[in-house]
């Protein structure tokens, strides 16, 4: 496509429950990120992937948060048990290599756990 | 750790003064700079980034970023804002050869027409 697409662009869920954000990337992108934006913050890095791996996955903050992406496109970011501390706007981004080339990002996901 | 610290959290500028937001960042080797701008209700979008080269490195519309690698720098300005720049700045670094980015906390500009 043309741009980062993220679906949806908002979820609400309660306390507890099951979600999972997607992310289709640029097509030809091998590389795909996922940051989390917090309230009055600036976006943190949550994973990356090269193609169909996880090549770092350090900035998930515990094991509820698990993310995928199977065929080296489409990546799905999920967070078992929700908390309320998890509502933040979900960042996808891609780029055609890592660092120098720059990320293209998509309008985010906006969770928001009640 | 690598840090990056935007000072000025919120700006408010009358149309056609001139703006220069600051962006400190902590890391001792070769870096990437960018700076993202998120207009109100829209993503991120890449203004201006520095590799190597020429430290003064010129954006889309109007704006301009300075890398001082003595001060760890890399504030970026625009001459003459319009009421049309109103938006959220965000700096961020990224180590060369990584492929981590480090944001800082943003800085909202609110452009008085």
């Amino acid at each position: 496509g043309a741009g980062v697409s993220q679906t949806p662009s908002n979820k609400v869920t309660e306390k507890g429950k099951y979600v999972e954000l997607r992310c289709d990337p640029i097509s030809g992108h091998t590389a795909l990120y996922w940051y989390r934006q917090s309230l009055g913050q600036g976006p943190e890095f949550l994973i990356y992937f090269q193609g169909t791996g996880a090549a770092d996955d350090s900035g998930l903050p515990n094991d509820r948060f698990f993310a995928v992406r199977p065929e080296g496109s489409v990546s799905t970011l999920k967070i078992q048990r929700t908390e309320r501390g998890d509502s933040a706007v979900y960042l996808c981004a891609s780029s055609e290599g890592t660092g120098d080339y720059g990320y293209t990002f998509g309008s985010g996901t906006r969770l928001t756990v009640v | 750790a690598q840090s990056v610290s935007q000072h000025n959290h919120h700006v408010i500028l009358s149309e056609a003064a001139s703006l220069e937001l600051g962006c400190n960042y902590s890391y001792g080797g070769t870096v990437n700079l960018f700076w993202y701008v998120q207009y109100p209700g829209q993503h991120l979008q890449l203004l201006l980034k520095y590799f190597s080269g020429d430290p003064l490195v010129k954006g889309i519309k109007g704006f301009e970023a300075e890398f001082i690698k003595s001060k760890f720098s890399f504030n970026l300005r625009k001459p003459s804002v319009q009421w049309s720049d109103t938006a959220e700045y965000f700096c961020a670094v990224n180590p060369s050869g990584t492929y981590k980015y480090i944001f800082g906390t943003g800085t909202r500009l609110k452009v008085l027409a």
